[in-house]
């Protein structure tokens, strides 16, 4: 089956700095992936839709320019998290949907453990 | 978006059969009622799709009535290894629609 990748997949960093989050598609090329963020006990929430060649479309109340979407090609997505705040400290998990499913059935990353000091 | 509405948690005990409602009561003609599995940690796993009627395969079935305002997830003989959350989405039947995640139902399986 489809394998969705994420790197790290935990990291530990100092409040003010920018962490970069990527995602990758390992057998399939994807010209969309979903980025999410889920708290402790939470559900996921939609950040944002990364379109290969364009710029990312965000959710509403999520800051495009503290949460940097790059789609460098199709099988990569990547988050940058700048200046990053102890409230950032989250759960990070993007998705991606191979182009040729007969369903609208995404395939999810592992995750990456943010936590801001 | 059609919205989805689940019980928060469960509890069952292993070998049970496990059934989980989901009610979607502005689903559109287009929406295909889908479910996934998410073991603390992780990534959400794709468990079943359907539009109608009844879906079996290797994990889950899928229980949908003709006015598909709700479906029912059934998992058989539960193990412990089943403890997770279990998310009803309801998404277009195209490829590379979001996906908007409700609250889930927390599973607790127990020996």
């Amino acid at each position: 089956g489809a394998v969705v990748s994420q790197h790290p997949s935990w990291v530990i960093c100092k409040s003010g700095t920018s962490v970069k989050i990527e995602c990758r598609s390992l057998d399939f090329q994807a010209t969309t992936m979903f980025w999410y963020r889920q708290f402790p006990k939470q559900s996921l929430m939609l950040m944002a839709t990364s379109n290969e060649g364009s710029k990312a479309t965000y959710e509403q109340g999520v800051e495009k320019d503290k949460f940097l979407i790059n789609h460098a090609s199709l099988t990569l997505s990547t988050l940058t998290v700048t200046s990053a705040h102890p409230e950032d400290s989250s759960f990070y998990i993007c998705s991606a949907c191979p182009p040729l499913a007969g369903y609208n059935e995404q395939f999810f990353g592992p995750g990456t453990r943010l936590t801001v000091l | 978006l059609a919205k989805t509405t689940q019980p928060i948690s469960m509890d069952s005990y292993e070998g049970q059969e496990v059934n989980i409602t989901c009610s979607h009561n502005n689903i559109a003609t287009n929406d295909y009622i889908t479910w996934y599995q998410q073991f603390p940690s992780q990534g959400p796993r794709f468990i079943i799709q359907g539009y109608k009627t009844k879906v079996t395969n290797e994990v889950a079935s899928l229980f949908i009535p003709a006015d598909r305002k709700s479906s029912t997830l059934s998992l058989p003989r539960v193990s412990l290894s089943d403890t997770a959350v279990y998310y009803c989405l309801v998404v277009g039947n195209n490829a590379g629609n979001m996906l908007t995640f409700g609250g889930g139902t927390r599973l607790m399986v127990k020996p």
